[in-house]
């Protein structure tokens, strides 16, 4: 299996704009979550789901965030409108039991936002 | 809110030398305690995880070293090589979130050759 796929790897844009982050989870895996990872906040868990259903979605900071998994093979993280805090890198992982069990990370989406 | 005490920050080992990485919790309901390696530009990668009802888990070079009553963990590093030189991050499980993983802080190991 290719492992978790995530696009794109870099995004740059401006303060206001919309952010779309694109998510691959390895076939099987009924768990998908989604993390940000910055120098101050550490591995901040954003949103999760489970057979394409949001089960926890406290970790995301505000309205602006928004997630989505249409079917199993693929997720959506979006932010409408950007903001330069949103600068971050952006993992999604996947698990086949959740988070009690192996997450399989992917390489990451590092957004900055000007 | 848990929270995952990890330390130190940072580590510089000379290679052949053992690196220790420490994290205590607080309550959790569900004893599953992972760690994570993370390779610049990479995601995370699980190394080794632990259920406690074992103190020690030892695979390879890497050992995880369990103490339930205090609440604390370490990850030793034995015979340690460049190779390893990565950031390590601790988790556990957040009872108060239905036991979700917390990430600790991460420990950014370098091996000197």
């Amino acid at each position: 299996d290719a492992g978790v796929i995530q696009s794109p790897r870099h995004e740059v844009t401006e303060m206001g704009q919309e952010v779309t982050l694109r998510c691959k989870p390895i076939s099987g895996h009924d768990y998908l979550f989604w993390y940000r990872q910055t120098m101050m906040r550490g591995l901040e868990l954003l949103i999760y789901f489970n057979n394409n259903v949001p089960i926890d979605d406290s970790g995301m900071p505000e309205d602006r965030f928004s997630a989505k998994m249409p079917n199993a093979s693929f997720s959506t993280l979006k932010i409408q409108p950007s903001e330069p805090r949103d600068s971050a890198v952006y993992f999604c992982a996947s698990s086949l039991i959740g988070y009690t069990g192996e997450l399989f990370f992917g390489e990451g989406s590092r957004l900055t936002v000007l | 809110q848990q929270q995952v005490k990890q330390s130190p920050q940072s580590l510089i080992v000379q290679k052949g030398g053992i690196s220790i990485i420490n994290c205590a919790y607080e309550n959790t309901a569900f004893d599953y305690f992972p760690w994570y390696q993370q390779f610049p530009g990479k995601g995370p990668a699980l190394l080794i995880a632990i259920r406690p009802d074992v103190s020690e888990k030892k695979e390879g070079r890497f050992t995880i070293s369990f103490n339930k009553s205090a609440k604390q963990f370490s990850l030793h590093i034995m015979d340690s090589q460049p190779g390893d030189s990565a950031t390590y991050f601790c988790a556990a499980p957040n009872e108060a979130a239905g036991n979700k993983l917390t990430f600790g802080g991460g420990t950014r190991v370098l091996v000197k050759p």
